[in-house]
């Protein structure tokens, strides 16, 4: 099956310092990835859809000048938290879209997470 | 606008017992559903999916889910459950016609199974 990776799976770092995480697939190409952030014991909530070549587009309430995205090939995404903040803290996932199956939503994988704590 | 609303968010059941984790939605149309596994710190794992045809849809791990249109509902059932089950079960729901592939989550249900 198709396989999304993530990295760093988890990452530690101080407040006022930037963070970037990757988010691959694998053995397909994406045209569309999505970026999730979930709380503890809460559902995931979509940050932002990003496209292959353009810009991301972002949901209501998410600081685009904070959460940087770039989708720059189709199998990569990064997500950079800007002057990341204790409350940035928080699991990450994202999916992503075969493009193969021309953008059928059955086909978005999602990748295991990314666990960011600020200090 | 879509929403999903997964009134449990815990169940506890003994191993061997039978499931069921209510999802109930809110959309204009019938739109595409699903429902996913989560365990202790790993991504999503779809178990089922309802896009059209046949409103009872078997999934993996022996779970199975049913779309009643009339009470816009898609509840998972299992009817006996395995130790393994335990984990964080979401429903989710996207729009059809949708060329971005959104999809809606509920809070989701948290499983325990015990021995």
């Amino acid at each position: 099956g198709a396989v999304v990776s993530q990295h760093p799976s988890w990452v530690i770092c101080k407040s006022g310092t930037s963070v970037k995480i990757e988010c691959r697939s694998l053995d397909f190409q994406a045209t569309t990835m999505f970026w999730y952030r979930q709380f503890p014991k809460q559902s995931l909530m979509l940050m932002a859809t990003s496209n292959e070549g353009s810009k991301a587009t972002y949901e209501q309430g998410v600081e685009k000048d904070k959460f940087l995205i770039n989708h720059a090939s189709l199998t990569l995404s990064t997500l950079t938290v800007t002057s990341a903040h204790p409350e940035d803290s928080s699991f990450y996932i994202c999916s992503a879209r075969d493009k193969l199956a021309g953008g059928r939503m059955e086909t978005q994988y999602f990748g295991p997470g990314t666990r960011l704590l600020v200090l | 606008a879509q929403s999903v609303t997964q009134p449990d968010i815990h169940i506890t059941v003994s191993e061997g017992a039978s499931l069921e984790l209510r999802c109930n939605y809110s959309y204009g149309a019938t739109p595409y559903l699903f429902w996913y596994v989560q365990s202790p710190g790993q991504g999503l794992q779809l178990l089922l999916k309802y896009f059209s045809g046949d409103t009872l849809v078997q999934g993996i791990k022996g779970f199975e889910a049913e779309f009643k249109r009339s009470q816009s509902s898609f509840n998972l059932r299992k009817p006996s459950v395995h130790w393994s089950d335990a984990a964080e079960y979401f429903c989710a729901v996207g729009a059809r016609g949708s060329t971005l592939g959104r999809l809606y989550f509920g809070r989701g249900t948290q499983l325990t199974v015990w021995p």
